[in-house]
């Protein structure tokens, strides 16, 4: 079975600072890896995706995220937080079989 | 390309009816994805309609039913409608299905009110 953790509900980050948001996975055979952002009343909005190659993936709006297979992690990263940054972002894992996991959702919030 | 539009936008229903909701995909895409959302239960995968199959199903009762038209647009159908089945209803489209490298683009959602 797959699954996929955010250990943080919510990420308090202030504007400027650099940030982390954290997602672990586990899946047999390779991961597929996915970011999504949703702002309120609104749908998901695709970020950025490891299918295979270079572990560090950049994608839209300045976010990148880091695939570490020893660690099993793919955490989603921005050098200089905005405050329309703010949304909830999930981490997901797809597999050929057609089966996808996300996570639970975190919560960022960047203050200014 | 227009983005993946999703009909009705908000919907009020009470126990015992039920409801439909529709699905249109990105154009050029063949593949629908259905996704319930919930504060309790957060993204949960309902099913994927392929050419006109479903391909994939989640772990939701029968009440839960869909189905994909030539052009691709989906629709899914709740019957017998619970308090629980208050939910963001998602779909999402994506090129092909089977390939999990292609990336899924939602559509804004259908916010299903049961009272």
């Amino acid at each position: 079975a797959q699954s996929v953790a955010q250990p943080e509900d919510q990420v308090n980050v202030a504007e400027g600072n650099p940030l982390t948001v954290k997602c672990t996975y586990s899946v047999s055979g390779n991961p597929y890896l996915f970011w999504y952002v949703q702002y309120p009343n609104r749908g998901l909005q695709f970020l950025l995706k490891y299918i295979t190659g270079d572990n560090l993936v950049k994608g839209s709006y300045g976010f990148e995220a880091e695939f570490n297979k020893s660690q099993t992690s793919f955490h989603l990263k921005k050098p200089s937080a905005l405050v329309s940054d703010s949304a909830l972002y999930f981490c997901a894992v797809f597999t050929n079989a057609g089966k996808s996991t996300f996570g639970d959702g975190t919560t960022l919030t960047v203050k200014p | 390309k227009a983005g993946v539009t999703q009909t009705p936008r908000y919907l009020i229903k009470t126990r015992g009816q039920q409801v439909t909701l529709s699905c249109s995909p990105i154009s050029g895409h063949r593949s629908v994805s259905w996704y319930q959302q919930t504060p309790g239960q957060g993204l949960q995968f309902l099913f994927e309609y392929f050419s006109e199959t479903q391909r994939n199903k989640g772990n939701f009762p029968g009440r839960f039913s869909g189905r994909q038209f030539s052009n691709s647009r989906s629709e899914m159908n709740v019957s017998t409608l619970e308090l629980g089945d208050s939910a963001l209803y998602l779909c999402a489209s994506s090129l092909e299905s089977g390939r999990a490298g292609d990336t899924q683009y939602f559509g804004p959602g259908t916010r299903l009110t049961v009272l």
